[in-house]
């Protein structure tokens, strides 16, 4: 079975400071990807990266970065210098894929965390 | 990439009554699937609906309770039945294009 851990329910900080989201999971298959979602307060959810398992190397995309570490089974996301537009809840997600087939299966998400930019 | 489109965006439903919801892809997908959001929570996937076959549901989701159609390669729909105050969520369909794994918008269903 998968699971998906994002243990800050909430994090609040001030504009222009560094954030790290934290991803924990937990599966036995060795080939997966690992996804971030944004969920504005609009509702719709934004892709933002995907990852998959055979790949370890950090990506950064403007003030986005990724840390995927397989040893700690960790997928973490760091927006630098923050801005009011970041505040959102942040869903890490694991796709699962199925060897029969090669079809995948659905997305196993984490609770989510909700990041507040105060300005 | 592909571009999904769900109907309705939103309704308010009656206690007892069904609602269906549509979802429209832009390009041919092998595998959609639907997911549930209750307010405040994460998504949690509901079934897989492949083309040709009978949905698969996840545990804790019946058929009875969740209909769902697969004509064609481009379409679904969920049924949500005999609703109660407890199916108000934001229901989304997703397809899975390479994996790649692309939303709809939502459909977000109060039910009072």
């Amino acid at each position: 079975a998968q699971k998906v851990t994002q243990a800050q329910t909430e994090i609040s900080v001030v504009e222009k400071e560094d954030v790290t989201l934290d991803c924990v999971y937990e599966t036995r298959d060795t080939t997966y990807y690992l996804f971030w979602y944004k969920q504005p307060p609009s509702g719709e959810l934004v892709f933002l990266i995907r990852r998959n398992s055979f790949d370890e190397q950090n990506e950064i995309s403007g003030r986005y970065s990724w840390n995927f570490q397989k040893s700690t089974s960790s997928f973490n996301f760091t927006i630098t210098a923050s801005q009011v537009v970041d505040s959102a809840v942040y869903f890490c997600a694991l796709l699962f894929i199925m060897y029969s087939g090669g079809g995948a299966d659905g997305l196993t998400f984490g609770k989510g965390t909700h990041l507040i930019i105060q300005p | 990439s592909a571009v999904i489109s769900q109907k309705p965006s939103r309704d308010i439903c009656q206690r007892g009554t069904s609602l269906t919801i549509q979802c429209q892809v832009d390009s041919q997908v092998t595998m959609m699937f639907w997911y549930r959001q209750q307010p405040g929570q994460s998504l949690t996937l509901i079934a897989t609906a492949n083309q040709g076959s009978e949905a698969t549901y996840e545990s804790g989701f019946v058929i009875d309770k969740f209909p769902i159609s697969r004509p064609n390669l481009t379409f679904s729909t969920l049924t949500v039945s005999n609703m109660s105050p407890e199916d108000s969520s934001i229901y989304l369909c997703s397809v899975d294009a390479g994996y790649e794994q692309y939303f709809g918008p939502g459909t977000r269903l109060t039910v009072t």
